[in-house]
């Protein structure tokens, strides 16, 4: 069974900071993907990064990042340079190769203060 | 980019009703999924097709909820006898065959605002 865990219900961060998002997880698929979803107040899902339990460095997009710690179970998103159009819910999700369904955890409401 | 789609954006129903939810996931792609959201809470998994069958299935997918894909393109969800409680938001949801180790992501579509009165 997979199970994503975020803590974090609501966070808040200034403009212009970085902020980071936990995520942890529990799986028995041995071969596994993590991923981070924005969903703006519009409601769409839109996909921001992957890390695969096997990539050796920590994976980065733009002003995304994953800090990833495999012994710890945790995929952790920070975002630099916060915008206020980051204000958004942010969703962890993973996927494994063998149960290859996506689950996700309860998201964290990130704010950002002008 | 290609797009998963669906329609209708927004359906409302009478309780008892039947509905049926449309999506059309990206051509090429062989892994389709239901999901919904209750109030811009957490996104539950509902099903997950593959080779033209349910590959598995939440606790939430009970005899009301059935998926079908008719006609190679179309991928339904439909709901037998809608309860107050199906109010939600609808996700489709599909993705590409493995490339090796690299787990593909998903790609949504924008959702089916489902209400039931």
């Amino acid at each position: 069974a997979q199970k994503i865990t975020q803590t974090q219900p609501g966070m808040f961060v200034q403009e212009k900071e970085a902020v980071t998002l936990d995520c942890t997880y529990d799986t028995s698929d041995p071969s596994y993907g993590l991923f981070w979803y924005k969903q703006p107040s519009s409601g769409e899902m839109i996909f921001l990064i992957y890390q695969g339990s096997y990539d050796q460095q920590n994976a980065t997009e733009g002003r995304y990042s994953l800090n990833f710690q495999k012994a710890r179970k945790s995929a952790n998103l920070v975002i630099s340079a916060s915008q206020l159009g980051d204000s958004a819910m942010y969703f962890c999700a993973m996927r494994g190769y063998n149960n290859n369904d996506m689950r996700f955890g309860a998201g964290t409401r990130l704010t950002v203060k002008p | 980019e290609p797009e998963v789609t669906q329609t209708p954006s927004h359906q409302v129903t009478q309780m008892g009703q039947e509905v049926i939810l449309r999506c059309v996931p990206i051509s090429n792609h062989l892994y389709f999924y239901w999901y919904r959201q209750i109030l811009g809470q957490k996104v539950e998994f509902l099903v997950s097709f593959y080779n033209n069958e349910i590959s598995e299935k939440s606790e939430i997918f009970d005899d009301q909820f059935s998926v079908e894909r008719p006609d190679g393109s179309n991928f339904t969800l439909k709901i037998r006898s809608t309860k107050l409680e199906d109010s939600a938001m609808y996700f489709c949801a599909s993705s590409e065959a493995f490339q090796g180790s690299k787990i593909e992501k998903l790609f949504f579509g924008s959702g089916t605002q489902l209400s039931v009165l």
